[in-house]
């Protein structure tokens, strides 16, 4: 079935270094794809997506590229800050013969940055 | 509403005991799901509405767990005979159909079962 994988986290990174977090997928039709991220004490809400191949999906200086032939999403962001402390979830969904489109999560990576 | 609105934001259950979970989804969303996350994972998908018609229930993990969502609005999410297990985060997410749009999640509700 559908999958999405992760990078484990914690990751710990000073203020303004570059990000990363990996994710990789395993779909057999062609997803659109999800960067969610979840506050401390707060609910998920939706960081960026992408819906097909090659497009790059951006928000709050975080990005993320569609990558069919690696079926890859990794989030990057070049200057991370504290406020961005939180936990990343990458998710995928697929419609199932337009019935249900639900999400596929990964584990999550809990990213902490220190001033 | 502005968001997503469900309740409690905490429960704590004796084994047991049924439970009863609320979710107001945003006015106008006619796509309502249900996720559990337990701890230091991701949501996992339960059931999936569409109106008021229950299209997947796939993800339920026993026939203890049951959803409705009998006007096409708010949506029950009830676990009878709770067992520790169902200790998690239930999470109630509403949205436009289609999955270009994403998803406006609630808070959740953290459940606790002693």
């Amino acid at each position: 079935g559908d999958s999405v994988t992760q990078m484990e986290g914690p990751v710990t990174l000073s203020e303004e270094a570059c990000l990363t977090i990996n994710c990789t997928y395993t779909a057999t039709g062609y997803p659109s794809l999800f960067w969610y991220v979840q506050y401390p004490g707060e609910g998920l809400q939706l960081l960026l997506k992408a819906t097909k191949a090659d497009d790059k999906g951006s928000n709050k200086g975080f990005e993320a590229t569609y990558r069919k032939e690696t079926t890859s999403f990794h989030l990057e962001k070049g200057s991370v800050q504290v406020s961005d402390s939180a936990v990343y979830f990458c998710a995928l969904s697929a419609f199932e013969g337009g019935a249900t489109n639900k999400l596929i999560f990964g584990t999550g990576t809990l990213l902490a940055v220190q001033p | 509403g502005a968001g997503v609105s469900q309740s409690p934001r905490y429960k704590v259950a004796k084994r047991g005991q049924d439970v009863a979970l609320r979710c107001d989804p945003i006015s106008g969303h006619v796509s309502l799901f249900w996720y559990q996350q337990a701890l230091g994972q991701g949501p996992e998908f339960l059931t999936y509405f569409q109106n008021e018609a229950q299209l997947d229930k796939s993800g339920l993990p026993s026939d203890r767990f049951f959803a409705e969502r009998p006007e096409g609005s708010v949506s029950t999410l009830k676990i009878q005979r709770t067992q520790q297990e169902d200790s998690a985060v239930y999470l109630c997410a509403s949205s436009l159909p289609g999955s270009n749009y994403g998803y406006t999640f609630g808070s959740g509700t953290r459940l606790t079962v002693v």
